[in-house]
């Protein structure tokens, strides 16, 4: 069972163009989260999904930034207009239906630099 | 915040001594989890904690838990050069939805 996959892992953009994320959840998990690490800083939540649902998008930035997870295909995080401090690594978790509280799997991360 | 906060910030030990890495976080919590990051890579899962538990074992790796200090801490006994990494705790804040990381302990092990 392959885990959770995320492409690209390396991501460099310039400012203002846009960035796309994708995140394929472990087969059968029908949760996606996201989280961004900063340098030198631990994760921080951004966003859950379900299918074709936003559950909590508390921790997503008010501009710029969106997220999806379509019936069919990877989710996807998009980032509008990149300035420098969206530099840093996006990480998706899966986790299996009903396991509110259970373990996360992670992904290895897609690192964006932008220039 | 609800965020966790893994003490001490970094760690350098030798190797076969014992790593002892501590986490507070704010608020009740349903599970608390441990994930290692080697440098430049993902998440590893280590070990989940429920919050009637307060002990656990896996392998090498001890993990407590006290509610009511709202604290939990990892030890890594006899420990080896490729634990070299970061240790975060992550906490549910009751929700388990989503998971409040701390900003990591980095554990050196010089062989």
């Amino acid at each position: 069972n392959a885990g959770v996959m995320q492409n690209p892992r390396h991501l460099v953009r310039r400012r203002g163009q846009e960035a796309r994320l994708r995140c394929s959840p472990m087969k059968g998990h029908s949760h996606v989260y996201w989280y961004r690490q900063l340098p030198e800083e631990g994760l921080k939540f951004m966003v859950y999904l379900q299918k074709e649902n936003i559950i909590d998008e508390s921790g997503m930035p008010k501009e710029r930034f969106s997220a999806e997870f379509p019936k069919e295909g990877p989710s996807i995080l998009r980032i509008q207009q990149v300035v420098r401090g969206d530099s840093a690594a996006y990480f998706c978790a899966s986790s299996p239906p009903g396991s509110q509280g259970n373990e996360q799997f992670f992904g290895p991360g897609t690192r964006l630099t932008v220039l | 915040s609800q965020q966790g906060e893994e003490d001490p910030q970094a760690l350098s030990i030798q190797e076969g001594e014992n790593a002892t890495m501590n986490c507070s976080y704010k608020t009740s919590i349903n599970n608390l989890q441990w994930y290692r990051q080697n440098s430049g890579r993902g998440l590893v899962h280590l070990i989940l904690i429920r919050s009637n538990e307060r002990e656990k074992h896996s392998g090498r790796l001890r993990v407590t838990l006290d509610t009511s200090k709202k604290s939990s801490s990892l030890l890594i006994t006899a420990s080896r050069a490729a634990d070299t990494a970061s240790y975060f705790c992550a906490t549910d804040a009751g929700t388990g939805n989503q998971f409040y990381f701390g900003t990591g302990t980095s554990l050196t092990v010089i062989p």
